[in-house]
């Protein structure tokens, strides 16, 4: 099992520039999350998905989309790049979403935003 | 919104010390979690804590869910070079099914000298 794999490790995007983060899993989980960490503040979730076809916003949405055509996949876009959203990015996925399934991350996708 | 209050920020301690951190919170959760991240990487569980009062070890570490609900602490015994990294807790608020919420403490980030 490779896990979660996000792709790519490192971007640097202009202002109003798009990109579209990948993340994939192969635990067949249900559940999918993306976060941003900004230094000091912890994991701030952007949105999640519990199945194929369903997402919903998360505490930080505002600038960002998703989709999830597959139970495997979950692509964070960002359509007009900004300066705030300079952060590290991660995907998460679970089996459930109870406290008994925790979450499985992926190594995260650093993000400059210039 | 819910917060966690995670200290200290950061730890700068010598190869064999314990240490000691904690989280508090105005809120009530069901379920503490702390997760360790090493440089590069996502997060990684560590200990789950399901009942307040709740002592669980995981090897050198030991977290204790507190009889409050309110708060959550974690104990490294005899720390080592590997023992580097920032560690979250996380508390799981709310009811299966759908109103759960997941909130994430800012970190604290240790250093070990060797």
């Amino acid at each position: 099992n490779a896990g979660v794999t996000q792709t790519p490790k490192f971007r640097i995007l202009k202002i109003g520039q798009s990109m579209t983060l990948q993340c994939t899993q192969d635990m067949n989980h249900n559940y999918m999350y993306w976060y941003r960490q900004d230094p000091g503040m912890g994991l701030k979730l952007i949105y999640y998905s519990v199945g194929a076809g369903i997402t919903d916003k998360g505490e930080v949405p505002n600038g960002y989309n998703v989709s999830r055509s597959t139970t495997e996949d979950f692509p964070l876009r960002l359509e007009l790049a900004a300066p705030s959203q300079t952060s590290v990015y991660f995907c998460a996925s679970s089996y459930s979403r109870g406290g008994n399934s925790p979450l499985h991350f992926g190594n995260g996708t650093r993000l400059t935003v210039t | 919104g819910q917060q966690l209050n995670q200290s200290p920020q950061s730890m700068f301690i010598q190869e064999g010390e314990d240490v000691s951190m904690n989280c508090t919170s105005s809120s009530i959760f069901n379920t503490w979690l702390w997760y360790k991240q090493d440089p590069g990487e996502g997060p990684v569980l560590l200990i789950a804590l399901y009942k307040a009062g709740e002592l669980t070890s995981n090897g050198r570490l030991t977290a204790q869910f507190g009889i409050t609900r309110k708060d959550s602490f974690l104990n490294i015994s005899a720390s080592i070079p590997s023992d580097v990294g920032i560690y979250f807790c996380a508390g799981l608020s709310g009811t299966q099914g759908g109103s759960e919420k997941l909130v994430f403490g800012k970190g604290t980030k240790l250093t070990v000298n060797p």
